[in-house]
């Protein structure tokens, strides 16, 4: 089992529409969540970083939350653009010494964006 | 894809042969990655460096080897002892200070063997 899971698999919306994309975790203790945008073809790019002790950061109209308490985390994605059609991936980075520290990655949701 | 350049973007090679895939960064960032990504899976660490002239194995190095003479330079090398090397390879960097810096991916090299 994937140490962070990552829900829906894919989702189709409408664009101007708003989304919400979920990412749970088992990774502990963890240092940071991270949330990566991914266009076809292409490397990933940072969205956010949250540490463990942050609740929410927003990045334009990405606004990612988390609760270290659930180990869940959310992507929410307001006014959709067709531009906003990529995979977002969620990364944790492991604590632990023992191994290494690092990085666990999920598999993604694949979101398309329609006109 | 910031300051970090993969070469080529697509590369074709016959089964059996090395092949060595170029990442360039001028970021000068300390710490540099290669990932591999496969249809269904997250990205799986290959190798990484933290400095000049040294480099740790990742979750999946058989098959591979990397060098690290240049900060600015980490390429990877797919060798014929890698079983299924068809795949999306990225290289990324890091400035290492600290566990919340951000890594910067390259646009990635597609490498197909046939």
């Amino acid at each position: 089992k994937n140490q962070v899971e990552q829900s829906p698999q894919s989702l189709i919306i409408l664009e101007g529409k708003n989304c919400t994309l979920q990412c749970n975790y088992t990774v502990s203790p963890f240092s940071n969540l991270r949330w990566y945008k991914q266009d076809t073809g292409r490397g990933p790019v940072s969205l956010t970083i949250m540490t463990f002790s942050e609740n929410t950061k927003s990045n334009g109209r990405y606004t990612a939350t988390l609760d270290a308490d659930t180990k869940q985390s959310s992507l929410h994605i307001t006014a959709s653009q067709l531009s906003d059609s990529a995979s977002y991936i969620c990364v944790v980075r492991d604590d632990n010494a023992g191994n290494n520290r690092k990085l666990i990655w999920g598999l993604g949701t694949s979101l398309a964006v329609n006109p | 894809d910031g300051g970090i350049t993969q070469s080529p973007k697509y590369l074709f090679r016959k089964e059996g042969q090395n092949v060595t895939l170029s990442c360039e960064q001028n970021l000068n960032h300390d710490a540099m990655y290669w990932y591999r990504q496969d249809p269904g899976q997250g990205l799986r660490l290959i190798y990484y460096s933290q400095i000049v002239n040294d480099f740790q194995k990742g979750d999946i190095a058989e098959g591979y080897s990397v060098s690290r003479e240049k900060k600015e330079s980490f390429p990877l090398t797919v060798t014929s002892a890698q079983k299924n090397p068809t795949a999306f390879y990225l290289c990324a960097s890091r400035l290492d200070r600290g566990p919340n810096n951000e890594q910067f991916f390259g646009p990635g090299t597609r490498l197909t063997v046939l």
